[in-house]
């Protein structure tokens, strides 16, 4: 079974520019969450889409959006790009994303965004 | 609020046994992860606990107590493979949101 995707590996932007980047999860999985890494702060939530839909999100600003299509890929969208945006930005997806189950979240390889 | 606390770093030695430990402030716990991350890689399960108590998976074990917001992972029989940072991440609210701890940056010196 292939795992998690994400595209592109590596990015490079100028402050003020927009960037998309796309998650294809494991087939099957319905839950896509994204995350922000960085040295300072650690893995920080983005948000979480299941069937389409934003289940929940993180502390972000609005620059900060996201979308899941009906084949459950989802892309991320940053907008207006500031220095601090620079991070990897990690998709995680899971079977399931209600309570009761086990959630074992598998993440793809991240993208690593450069704001210059 | 949500807070998790884990130490930032560690240091054991190969063939030795290491507790990894963290605590954490939420509302509504629904779970608790533990995940393994080597430098420059995506981050690996490694275990789920939901219940109180110790779930045992080879080398490796996760200790819960809901009651004193508090977990462990323990390996043991280290190998220099195990070099890596361990973090740890708490399910919690109606919307399940998952919230990490820093991680902790383990060493292991032959």
């Amino acid at each position: 079974k292939a795992g998690v995707t994400q595209t592109p590996r590596y990015l490079i932007k100028t402050r003020g520019q927009q960037v998309t980047l796309s998650c294809s999860p494991i087939s099957g999985h319905r839950s896509v969450s994204w995350y922000q890494q960085t040295p300072g702060q650690g893995l920080q939530f983005l948000f979480e889409y299941f069937s389409e839909t934003q289940r929940n999100k993180g502390n972000f600003p609005g620059r900060f959006s996201g979308r899941q299509f009906s084949n459950s890929r989802s892309e991320m969208n940053v907008s207006t790009l500031e220095l601090g945006d620079s991070a990897l930005y990690l998709c995680a997806s899971s079977l399931v994303a209600r309570t009761g189950g086990m959630y074992e979240q598998y993440f793809g390889p991240g993208t690593r965004l450069t704001v210059t | 609020g949500q807070n998790i606390d884990q130490p930032t770093e560690m240091t054991a030695t190969e063939g030795a046994i290491v507790q990894i430990n963290c605590t954490y402030q939420t509302s509504g716990f629904n779970g608790l992860f533990w995940y393994q991350q080597h430098a420059g890689e995506a981050p690996t399960f490694l275990s789920y606990n939901v219940l109180d108590g110790l779930e045992e998976k080879g080398r490796f074990s996760s200790f819960l107590s809901r009651s004193k917001g508090y977990s462990y992972l323990l390996l043991k029989e280290l190998q220099m493979k195990d070099s890596a940072s361990y973090l740890c991440a708490v399910r919690e609210g109606r919307d399940d949101k998952i919230i990490f701890g820093k991680g902790t940056r383990l060493h292991i010196l032959p």
